[in-house]
């Protein structure tokens, strides 16, 4: 099946730096990928939609300055979170869907760790 | 906005025991409907999916859910359990624009 991958699996920053965290489809090309965010014992939330080669689709109440998405290349899309704080710790998501899969069908990365001190 | 519920937070069961989990979503119109689950340690992978037709869907290991439009729901089933079902277990709606709607999810745990 396909394949989804996210880097880096873990970070820890300082409060105030900025933190990248790439996702990638493996095997397939991906115009639409989605960047969520998973709370401890909580749902993923929807963070943004990334669409190759056009701007970033932020759901209500994310703030689109502090969360940079970047999605230069059918397989690649990047979430910058600018000026990190604690409260910015938590486990991000991406999925990708493959338009030639037949269905409606998200594909996961492994997500990352981020934890802000 | 669109929701999905999740009524079962925490599920405990014995291998070879039965296993319903409750899924309920609030919207209107056309939804596809999905079933993830997420292994300990590993990503979210996909157990089975509805679209049209049969509202009784097959999954991968097992595991059917059945669509019932009248009651909006979406519930997930697998006859026996075994002790790698262990895992979390996520149902979400596809509204439209591609985006899912996730529910809170269900630890299940299947004591051996």
């Amino acid at each position: 099946g396909a394949v989804v991958s996210q880097h880096p699996s873990r970070v820890i920053c300082k409060s105030g730096t900025s933190v990248k965290i790439e996702c990638r489809s493996l095997d397939f090309q991906a115009t639409t990928m989605f960047w969520y965010r998973q709370f401890p014992k909580q749902s993923l939330m929807l963070m943004a939609t990334s669409n190759e080669g056009s701007k970033a689709t932020y759901e209500q109440g994310v703030e689109k300055d502090k969360f940079l998405i970047n999605h230069a290349s059918l397989t690649l899309s990047t979430l910058t979170v600018t000026s990190a704080h604690p409260e910015d710790s938590s486990f991000y998501i991406c999925s990708a869907r493959d338009p030639y899969s037949g269905g409606d069908e998200q594909y996961f990365g492994p997500g990352t760790r981020l934890t802000v001190t | 906005a669109q929701s999905v519920s999740q009524h079962n937070h925490h599920v405990i069961l014995s291998e070879a025991a039965s296993l319903e989990l409750g899924c309920n979503y609030s919207y209107g119109g056309t939804v596809n409907l999905f079933w993830y689950v997420q292994y300990p340690g590993q990503h979210l992978q996909l157990l089975l999916k509805y679209f049209s037709g049969d509202p009784l869907v097959k999954g991968i290991k097992g595991f059917e859910a059945e669509f019932i439009k009248s009651k909006f729901s979406f519930n997930l089933r697998k006859p026996s359990v075994q002790w790698s079902d262990t895992a979390e277990y996520f149902c979400a709606v596809n509204t439209g624009f591609q985006k899912l709607v996730f529910g809170t999810g269900t630890r299940l745990l299947v004591s051996p």
